[in-house]
């Protein structure tokens, strides 16, 4: 069966260091997979997401993440985190067959930023 | 920017009251959404629908109905809410292109349920 397992509910780090937030799927094949960031208060919007091809994706805000097939993995990651990056991110995976737009999404980490 | 408009941002009800959920959106998508994001955060869709068809409805009790005017509004309604609907519900749309799996969300409408 398609899961996203993100293993770490919580990840703190301080402004301006370097972040990994951990995603792994369960897929028969290769899948889409997808990083989405819920900010207070407001729905879902897309980071980046990963179709067959260059396994390291770049998404906005400085966001990048990268596809292992043999980890199945795709984790997230940035550079040096911002305040504003203080959100719930959310790793979602999709089928490529079917076209169905169903996603099965993750449970969710929650990225504190400290000052 | 939203494109995706959800009403009301927050209701509260009793048990046993029947409710409704609107949302329409903007960006000439052909398939719409709505996902039960519960109190853990866990997201799971519940409807969507393309062109007036229901083509994807998961083992979601009898009392949830989506309902839809055309392919740019869908709403939710909820006949005899019970204390486990409390939740954020979102919506979203999507366009069919190919390989175009991304979803637009609304902001979410929260129900507490007393």
């Amino acid at each position: 069966a398609q899961s996203v397992t993100q293993p770490d509910a919580r990840v703190t780090v301080s402004e301006g260091a370097s972040l990994q937030l951990r995603c792994k799927y369960s897929y028969f094949g290769t899948p889409y997979l997808f990083w989405y960031v819920q900010y207070p208060r407001q729905g879902l919007q897309l980071l980046l997401k990963y179709y067959p091809g260059d396994p390291v994706v770049q998404g906005v805000n400085g966001f990048e993440a990268e596809f292992s097939k043999s980890n199945s993995s795709f984790h997230l990651r940035k550079a040096s985190v911002h305040w504003s990056d203080w959100a719930v991110y959310f790793c979602a995976v999709s089928p490529i067959t079917g076209n169905t737009g169903k996603l099965i999404f993750g449970l969710g980490t929650t990225l504190q930023v400290q000052p | 920017e939203t494109a995706v408009f959800q009403t009301p941002n927050y209701h509260v009800t009793q048990v046993g009251n029947e409710v409704s959920f609107n949302c329409k959106q903007t960006l000439g998508h052909d398939t719409m959404y709505w996902y039960k994001q519960d109190s853990k955060k866990l997201l799971k869709i519940m409807f969507s629908y393309n062109n007036k068809q229901l083509i994807v409805n998961e083992t979601v009790p009898r009392r949830f109905s989506p309902q839809s005017s055309d392919k740019a509004h869908l709403n939710l309604r909820i006949k005899s809410v019970e204390p486990e609907d409390s939740a954020v519900y979102l919506c979203a749309s999507r366009w069919d292109g190919y390989s175009n799996e991304r979803l637009f969300f609304g902001h979410g409408t929260k129900l507490s349920v007393l």
